[in-house]
């Protein structure tokens, strides 16, 4: 079956502007999660949501934002991008949101701001 | 969530196994063991992940001590595709994010 979708790969964006990623989860999967990695910080948790509903929010500034489809598939959001918001952004999805679960992550999308 | 420690890094030659250590003191009753990898360039993988017992799968086996405060990965013969950086992680089934920390990041030497 087909694996989680990041869409697009790669951006480069101008400080200021606001960016949307996409993530289209495994088919009957509920639970969609984002992640920043970043060289310095490593992998950082952003959000997580689980039918439509956001369940959980990690430590970023309300410039992130996110939201989830009644299809499963999920957006994020960043708004006025910052030179520090360049990143490898990951999305990652699971039948549920529950530790006897593991996930499943995209290939990411690699995020520059000039 | 408990915290792991993992070593930096290891070092181990193709086609022998490896050995891949966790430790989790602080373990409670419900977490899981959750094994990632993340090979260059790449998102991460999920390799394994348990929680009393031991578990194998096509990828590698979980080694659970009995008193569930360590963990070890066995990957039975290392291949230089191995060559990644593996994260031990414990999740329960009230929190939503992996802590994936440092992580190992395990050469393999032809």
């Amino acid at each position: 079956k087909a694996g989680v979708t990041q869409t697009p790969r790669y951006l480069i964006k101008t400080r200021g502007q606001q960016v949307t990623l996409s993530c289209s989860p495994i088919s009957g999967h509920r639970s969609v999660s984002w992640y920043q990695q970043t060289p310095g910080q490593g992998l950082q948790f952003l959000f997580e949501y689980f039918s439509e509903t956001q369940r959980n929010k990690g430590n970023f500034p309300g410039r992130f934002s996110g939201r989830q489809f009644s299809n499963s598939r999920s957006e994020m959001n960043v708004s006025t991008l910052e030179l520090g918001d360049s990143a490898l952004y990951l999305c990652a999805s699971s039948p549920f949101s529950a530790g006897s679960y593991g996930y499943t992550f995209g290939s990411g999308t690699r995020l520059t701001v000039v | 969530d408990a915290k792991t420690t993992q070593p930096n890094s290891m070092e181990s030659n193709e086609e022998e196994p490896v050995h891949l250590p966790c430790n989790h003191s602080t373990i409670s009753g419900t977490d899981y063991i959750h094994w990632y990898r993340q090979l260059p360039s790449q998102g991460p993988e999920y390799v394994i992940h348990g929680l009393t017992s031991n578990v194998n799968n096509r990828m590698a086996s979980l080694a659970i001590a009995e008193d569930r405060k360590s963990s070890t990965l066995i990957l039975h013969r290392a291949t230089l595709r191995d060559a990644a950086v593996y994260y031990c992680i414990l999740r329960d089934n009230s929190g939503y994010a992996l802590n994936f920390g440092k992580g190992t990041s395990l050469l393999v030497t032809p």
